[in-house]
């Protein structure tokens, strides 16, 4: 079965650093790739969508890599703000809106 | 627009009983799925409704089942309800066939507690 590694340990940065979550997958060929915040107590946020015959995908101070070869999504967060700090999902699919979601990072933005 | 709401919001059951959360989709959205997170976990998905019909299935026993009304709204149901689903269930709506890859918007869940 498919099989979605995200950040083991959680992330602390700086504020105003480039915060990098990874997302890695295996035995699975996902046709997009998503990516959700969630804070605690809430429902997961889309956050950005990226296909498969897509490498980067940007919007705002977001960006999306998506390495289909290495099975590996990279996700930036640059000029980071405490108000960024929570936990981020990474989730796969091919047809329709069924998803695979990994465990999950959490980052922290210290001020 | 109220977004994707869900009822109730915290629930306390026993071992063995059974239990209904209802969710309402975002204004015009067609379809409803339905996850279930354990604490520290990401979302687990349980099953898609659309048409009144479930249409996708995850690794989810018969225990749990659903519903979709007309107006689309859905329902889930546990049955024999185990120490191990307590959890939190959430639902997100989408539209079908706008599109292949659709945006889910998350309700803020029901948390469930099994004692």
């Amino acid at each position: 079965s498919q099989k979605i590694e995200q950040n083991s340990e959680a992330l602390n940065i700086q504020e105003g650093k480039t915060a990098t979550l990874t997302c890695n997958y295996t035995n699975y060929s996902p046709a997009y790739l998503q990516w959700y915040r969630q804070d605690p107590g809430r429902g997961p946020v889309f956050l950005l969508l990226i296909r498969e015959n897509e490498k980067e995908k940007r919007k705002e101070r977001l960006k999306v890599t998506f390495d289909t070869t290495l099975k590996q999504s990279l996700f930036h967060i640059t000029a980071s703000q405490p108000a960024d700090s929570a936990t981020y999902l990474c989730a796969l699919g091919r047809t329709g809106n069924q998803f695979y979601f990994g465990t999950g990072t959490s980052l922290t933005v210290i001020p | 627009d109220a977004g994707v709401t869900q009822s109730p919001t915290h629930l306390i059951k026993t071992r063995g009983q059974q239990v209904t959360l209802r969710c309402s989709p975002k204004s015009g959205h067609d379809t409803v799925s339905w996850y279930q997170q354990a604490l520290g976990q990401g979302p687990q998905f349980i099953f898609q409704y659309y048409e009144e019909e479930e249409r996708q299935r995850g690794n989810f026993p018969d225990r749990f089942s659903g519903h979709q009304f007309p107006n689309y709204s859905s329902e889930l149901n546990v049955n024999a309800l185990l120490l191990g689903d307590s959890a939190l269930y959430l639902c997100a709506s989408s539209v079908l066939g706008r599109e292949r890859y659709n945006e889910q918007f998350f309700g803020p869940g029901t948390r469930l507690t099994v004692l």
